[in-house]
């Protein structure tokens, strides 16, 4: 079983409409939790990242959230546009020393129709 | 600068080849990553070197052979691989393992191997 568990697994939504996306992760104790964007064939991009004791952290249309004690974690994208099509997915850090071990979830793939 | 930049964006070889994938970061980032994305999953971490030092081999097949010449590039040498292999290769770069440190993702290089 995963350890960094995300859903749904794949969105339709209609251009402008609002999701959320669910990351449930079990790895612990952990550094900070990230969700990344990702287009096809492209590297992650980072949208937001929170350490342990942040519940909440927007980047324009997009805000997360954490809560540290159930372990989970949302991304909620506000007035999607269809740019925002992509996979997104929910990354779980642990501090290694002098670098960092991450966890990838599965994924959530979205794709926005006009 | 926040760009980690790998080359070659594609790439083609048979499973008798030699070639190389470069990555290259200017933002002082001492911890170094490889990643394994194949389509539709999350990237499967392959190595990390943390101050030039290799610090992780997830158990990856001598046919990929790790270097960090400097701090600042990191090189995936690849010799006889499989079609199996195919796969967008990511590279990524972090300050350290600290809590608050990004990750920072270069774009990938397409391999396929015929």
């Amino acid at each position: 079983k995963n350890q960094v568990e995300q859903s749904p697994q794949s969105l339709i939504i209609l251009e402008g409409k609002n999701c959320t996306l669910q990351c449930n992760y079990t790895v612990s104790p952990f550094s900070n939790l990230r969700w990344y964007k990702q287009d096809t064939g492209r590297g992650p991009v980072s949208l937001t990242i929170m350490t342990f004791s942040e519940n909440t952290k927007s980047n324009g249309r997009y805000t997360a959230t954490l809560d540290a004690d159930t372990k989970q974690s949302s991304l909620h994208i506000t007035a999607s546009q269809l740019s925002d099509s992509a996979s997104y997915i929910c990354v779980v850090t642990v501090n290694s020393g002098g670098y960092q071990k991450v966890t990838f979830g599965t994924g959530t793939k979205l794709q926005v129709i006009p | 600068d926040t760009e980690v930049t790998q080359t070659p964006k594609h790439l083609v070889m048979g499973m008798t080849n030699k070639k190389s994938l470069k990555c290259e970061q200017h933002m002082g980032h001492r911890a170094m990553y490889w990643y394994k994305q194949k389509a539709k999953k999350p990237p499967e971490l392959m190595f990390v070197y943390s101050y030039e030092k290799l610090s992780i081999n997830e158990s990856v097949p001598s046919r990929f052979s790790p270097e960090c010449p400097n701090s600042s590039l990191l090189n995936l040498h690849l010799h006889a691989l499989q079609p199996e292999d195919s796969a967008l290769y990511l590279c990524a770069s972090s300050q350290g393992g600290g809590e608050s440190y990004e990750q920072y993702f270069g774009p990938g290089t397409r391999l396929t191997v015929t």
